[in-house]
């Protein structure tokens, strides 16, 4: 299947500064990337949808100013948490999905990223 | 998206087939089910999706009844590395922004011994 690489798979930071993933699709156009939480014993929660070239549509209650997210390429989607807390940390995932082949039906996944804010 | 119905857990015996069942009786005629997998702390991992006709791949099977009211995923041999999270999921099918996945909370599958 398609692949998604997502980096970096953990990270721990201080309170207040600012976190960057990068979620890629390595062998497709991902058209539209997704970006989900997950939190221990919890099923995803998608926070927010971003197409390439375009501002990223939140779900309800996630803010935006918050979890930036850019999709500035076909390829590569980032997920900014800024001046992370606490709170914060959690399990991030992405994923993304394209308009041509295997990857028009079928979300692919990154391996996801464990955020840690102490 | 239809929502879905899955058992909590089951467990397997290694080497036994796992039948892991999902209710969909609101599904519509547009809409696939998918199932995905989540190991332990790792991205969801595509498993296999159908319409309305029975499915098979490398990694399993999809049954899905006639009135499509409900499917059953078949692990045919099932390893200790199957056990996980099962997702069982209905949307259609297509590529764009209107495509996203909602997951339900799944079935976990241990395998055992």
């Amino acid at each position: 299947g398609a692949v998604v690489s997502q980096h970096p798979s953990r990270v721990i930071c201080k309170s207040g500064t600012s976190v960057k993933i990068e979620c890629r699709s390595l062998d497709f156009q991902a058209t539209t990337m997704f970006w989900y939480r997950q939190f221990p014993k919890k099923s995803l929660m998608l926070m927010a949808t971003s197409n390439e070239g375009s501002k990223a549509t939140y779900e309800q209650g996630v803010e935006k100013d918050k979890f930036l997210i850019n999709h500035a390429s076909l390829t590569l989607s980032t997920l900014t948490v800024t001046s992370a807390h606490p709170e914060d940390s959690s399990f991030y995932i992405c994923s993304a999905i394209g308009l041509a082949g295997e990857a028009k039906n079928i979300q692919y996944f990154g391996a996801g990223t464990r955020l840690s804010v102490l | 998206d239809a929502k879905t119905t899955q058992p909590p857990s089951m467990d397997c015996a290694e080497g036994r087939a796992a039948n892991l069942p999902c209710n969909h009786s609101t599904i519509s005629g547009n809409e696939y089910v998918y199932w995905y997998r989540q190991i332990h702390s790792q991205g969801p991992q595509y498993i296999i999706h159908g319409l309305k006709n029975n499915e098979t791949n490398e990694m399993a099977s999809l049954i899905i009844t006639e009135d499509r009211k409900s499917s059953t995923l078949i692990l045919p041999h099932a390893t200790l590395r199957d056990t996980a999270v099962y997702y069982c999921i209905v949307r259609v099918a297509g590529g764009g922004s209107n495509y996203k996945l909602t997951f339900g909370k799944g079935t976990l599958l241990t395998v055992n011994p």
